[in-house]
């Protein structure tokens, strides 16, 4: 069965530095996510992609994120100027776009901010 | 606005007994509701969906949830309960109509006792 796949599966930054985590959704699928999970908490939704732009993002994804889709595969979430509180699990998302379909989820990035 | 609760952060059974993961939503318009696992270091793998008809959903795993407008619930149920069910489980809504963006509760963990 076709899957979401992340890389890294963890990732440890020094604070103020830029990172990138990255993602191939599964390829015949249309939409694009990005959730967190802080550790001990729920998941939370970050930004959702369609048509090469950006459809959907919480008040947590300020200026400090960005998302691209640079070739017709990947789909990338790069944090500048990290911080602390930015350590938490990164999960990447895709679905069809059938309003019935479920978001297939990756295994996630760990991201440890030092 | 939509919002899950998932009262219970714990829930433990004993193997082959009925088990069942509470979950409430709420949402300006009609729910799609989904149920997602979360086994350790691992992403969020989808179990079952409410979209529309029967209020009773079967999914993977011998999993049923029960939607219930009337109680804005949709519980998680499984007949006879196995040791390798213990995992983290997530409910999550999102609106039928608009943005994709999922909301999930908080997460109960479930431990099946031999």
């Amino acid at each position: 069965e076709p899957e979401v796949t992340q890389t890294p599966s963890h990732q440890v930054t020094q604070m103020g530095q830029e990172v990138i985590l990255r993602c191939v959704p599964i390829s015949n699928h249309l939409y694009f996510y990005w959730y967190r999970q802080i550790l001990g908490q729920k998941v939370e939704f970050l930004v959702s992609f369609y048509n090469n732009e950006i459809s959907e993002k919480s008040e947590i994804f300020d200026d400090q994120f960005s998302v691209e889709r640079p070739d017709g595969s990947n789909f990338t979430l790069k944090i500048r100027s990290t911080k602390l509180e930015d350590s938490a699990m990164y999960f990447c998302a895709s679905s069809s776009g059938v309003s019935n379909q479920p978001q297939h989820f990756g295994d996630g990035t760990r991201l440890s901010i030092l | 606005a939509q919002s899950v609760a998932q009262p219970e952060d714990q829930v433990n059974v004993a193997e082959g007994n009925p088990l069942t993961v509470k979950c409430t939503y709420s949402v300006s318009g009609n729910p799609y509701l989904f149920w997602y696992v979360q086994y350790p270091n691992r992403g969020l793998q989808f179990l079952l969906k409410y979209i529309t008809g029967d209020n009773l959903v079967k999914g993977s795993y011998g999993f049923e949830a029960e939607f219930n407008k009337s109680q804005t619930s949709f519980h998680l149920k499984k007949p006879s309960a196995l040791v390798s069910d213990s995992a983290l489980y997530f409910c999550a809504v999102r609106e039928d109509f608009g943005n994709e963006k999922l909301t999930f509760g908080t997460g109960t963990r479930l431990t099946i006792i031999p």
